[in-house]
């Protein structure tokens, strides 16, 4: 089985300053990492994902993700927030094994992002 | 767990042949979405809808069309199919307001030849 955990509802940054979104995920075998944004009226929105390779993965609009395999989280971070970055953001976790669990992502329960001026 | 169906989970079809996915949900969802996935990769959205005669485009050009004449009803078309449309395509929906989790279907994988 496959499962996500995003920690907090809510995450509250002002803006310029460094922003994280936590994930820790579950997997039977190696993980593709994924991370959305969701704005207000919109679908999901991909932002960047790790598949192998370099922990550290660079995304769209100055975000960026660690991969570390021990502690088993995928945290998404920004050194600069800014208040339009404020949305809603979804984790995602599927084994390597394309067969496994019919190829699906599971999805984190979301966490909203406000960036204050 | 959710209501949302997708039907046929597996196609596989000629080129050029006219298909249509089709997705229902019965939790009387506002908004409902479809996304493209290729194997090992991330979804991008093709369409929504925020409610009945309500669709946009998404972030992934597509070549699909989609209607929302009924709130339960998303059906995707595909007016000729060819060899680069070969994905899985997932449908989802939320209800919008302060629940904004996506609940998802459990995809058509379509493979044209």
């Amino acid at each position: 089985a496959q499962s996500v955990a995003q920690p907090e509802d809510q995450v509250n940054v002002a803006e310029g300053n460094p922003l994280t979104v936590k994930c820790t995920y579950s997997v039977s075998g190696n993980p593709y990492l994924f991370w959305y944004v969701q704005y207000p009226n919109r679908g999901l929105q991909f932002l960047l994902k790790y598949i192998t390779g370099d922990n550290l993965v660079k995304g769209s609009y100055g975000f960026e993700a660690e991969f570390n395999k021990s502690q088993t989280s995928f945290h998404l971070k920004k050194p600069s927030a800014l208040v339009s970055d404020s949305a809603l953001y979804f984790c995602a976790v599927r084994d390597i094994k394309v067969w496994t669990n019919a190829g699906k992502s599971t999805f984190g329960d979301g966490t909203t992002l406000t960036v204050k001026p | 767990e959710a209501d949302i169906y997708q039907t046929p989970r597996y196609l596989v079809i000629g080129t050029g042949k006219k298909i249509t996915l089709e997705c229902s949900q019965t939790m009387g969802h506002d908004k409902m979405y479809w996304y493209q996935q290729d194997p090992g990769m991330e979804l991008h959205l093709i369409h929504y809808s925020y409610g009945v005669n309500s669709t946009e485009k998404g972030d992934l050009s597509s070549e699909s069309t989609v209607s929302r004449i009924r709130t339960e009803h998303f059906p995707l078309t595909l007016e000729s199919a060819r060899p680069s449309h070969t994905s899985q395509y997932l449908c989802a929906s939320s209800s919008g307001g302060s629940e904004l989790r996506q609940y998802f279907g459990p995809g058509t994988r379509l493979t044209v030849t």
